[in-house]
């Protein structure tokens, strides 16, 4: 079972409105948590970067929260753009000693349509 | 030093064959990754090497895979007598050491086999 589950799917908006992505994961003892934009054929490239006792984290029109006791984190997208078309992966660490994985979700893919 | 760049963007080669690919992490991480993506999935973890050793391997990397990582820089992903299910990209990472340094993404090799 994947340890980190992201909803919805893929999801569909108009150009200017707000989105809030979900990730739920069960990675335990668990050391961060990271969000990631990947552009259909290219390399995921990091937009935010949370650590357990982090709430919430903000890069430009995009702010992830976090919370580490119900294992949950939100990506929200305010007055989205064409070029936020993208699939948007949430990635968590664990913190293990010796474990340098981390473990991916399938990641919600976004369209914004004008 | 502009990021993690990965040879060749794409490859397409019978099936059967040997393919090999590079990446080249940015120069001052030590630690690197290699991931596969199919179509609608997030990354699966492949291997990771720490400098030249390579410290994890997933049980996804059959005896056709091999990864190396000579000198501690570069590293370069063999797969030997290719198979359909081979295609799918192959991503390169990156990252200093330290539990919350940030994973840089290469963009990418799309390998098909036909």
């Amino acid at each position: 079972k994947n340890q980190v589950e992201q909803s919805p799917q893929s999801l569909i908006i108009l150009e200017g409105k707000n989105c809030t992505l979900q990730c739920n994961y069960t990675v335990s003892p668990f050391s961060n948590l990271r969000w990631y934009k990947q552009d259909t054929g290219r390399g995921p490239v990091s937009l935010t970067i949370m650590t357990f006792s982090e709430n919430t984290k903000s890069n430009g029109r995009y702010t992830a929260t976090l919370d580490a006791d119900t294992k949950q984190s939100s990506l929200h997208i305010t007055a989205s753009q064409l070029s936020d078309s993208a699939s948007y992966i949430c990635v968590v660490s664990p913190q293990l000693t010796g474990a340098n994985n981390l473990f991916f979700g399938t990641g919600t893919r976004l369209t914004v349509i004008p | 030093d502009t990021g993690v760049s990965q040879d060749p963007r794409h490859k397409i080669t019978k099936r059967g064959q040997n393919v090999t690919f590079r990446c080249d992490p940015i120069s001052e991480h030590n630690r690197l990754y290699w991931y596969r993506q199919t179509l609608g999935q997030g990354p699966e973890f492949l291997t990771y090497f720490q400098n030249e050793a390579q410290l994890e391997k997933s049980r996804l990397l059959s005896d056709r895979f091999s990864a190396e990582r000579p000198k501690g820089s570069f590293s370069t992903l063999e797969i030997q007598r290719t198979e359909q299910g081979d295609s799918a990209m192959y991503l390169c990472a990156s990252r200093e050491e330290g539990p919350h340094t940030e994973a840089f993404f290469g963009q990418g090799t799309r390998l098909t086999v036909v």
